[in-house]
């Protein structure tokens, strides 16, 4: 069964630090790895989409890599503010197979 | 462009009812996933609906949960004589294509079984 992990749970920073976030998945058998943005009351927000080894994806502040071999993916934020208040959850699937979702890493910014 | 859009928001139900939940995906999009999130859990997969096709069920429930995404209308999630264990949010998303691509979500129906 392939299982998602992401770590820390949750983190408080202030505005203005960096600050990133780890997302593990089986690397056999690989298919996609997808990065969503989930704030309070609202729908998650799709944010990336990775399927190759060494991918980088950048928006705005936010970036993220991917590392199939090994099995991880880092989530970037530079510079946070406020507004990046939200949980960031990742996915991940093999071919053929639905998206399994890990827990979620739940990032508060204070002013 | 509208986005995934879900009814009822919120839906309360008595132990033995039975819950629909309603999901119609973006303009354009022909497939259409449930996902549960139960307290304390992350999203769960739950089904893969093409238009009159079922295509991956294999979270779903074996009994009591079905779903169907007809030629005409909204996907529908039903929960036959529901227990208080079926509390949740229940999300729908949909996307252009298969697996890989972007999913977009909607805002949840929250069930709530007394």
């Amino acid at each position: 069964i392939l299982n998602v992990e992401q770590s820390p749970q949750s983190l408080h920073v202030q505005e203005g630090d960096s600050t990133n976030f780890t997302c593990s998945f089986p690397s056999s058998n690989f298919y996609a790895l997808h990065w969503y943005r989930w704030e309070t009351a609202k729908s998650p927000e799709a944010l990336f989409v990775m399927t190759l080894n060494g991918d980088e994806k950048k928006k705005g502040r936010i970036s993220a890599t991917l590392n199939t071999k090994e099995g991880y993916s880092y989530l970037y934020i530079k510079g946070s503010q406020p507004e990046d208040s939200a949980t960031y959850l990742c996915a991940s699937n093999q071919a053929g197979t639905a998206l399994i979702f890990g827990k979620g890493t739940t990032l508060s910014v204070s002013s | 462009n509208a986005g995934v859009m879900q009814n009822p928001r919120h839906l309360v139900r008595r132990r033995g009812q039975e819950a629909r939940l309603r999901c119609s995906p973006m303009k354009g999009h022909s497939h259409v996933y449930w996902y549960r999130q139960l307290p304390e859990e992350g999203l769960k997969f739950m089904v893969y609906l093409q238009k009159e096709n079922i295509i991956d069920e294999s979270g779903m429930p074996k009994e009591r949960f079905s779903a169907e995404f007809p030629k005409e209308g909204p996907s529908i999630l039903r929960i036959q004589q529901v227990v208080r264990g079926d509390s949740a949010a229940y999300f729908c998303a949909s996307s252009p294509a298969v697996y890989t691509d972007t999913q977009y979500f909607g805002p949840g129906t929250r069930l709530t079984v007394l």
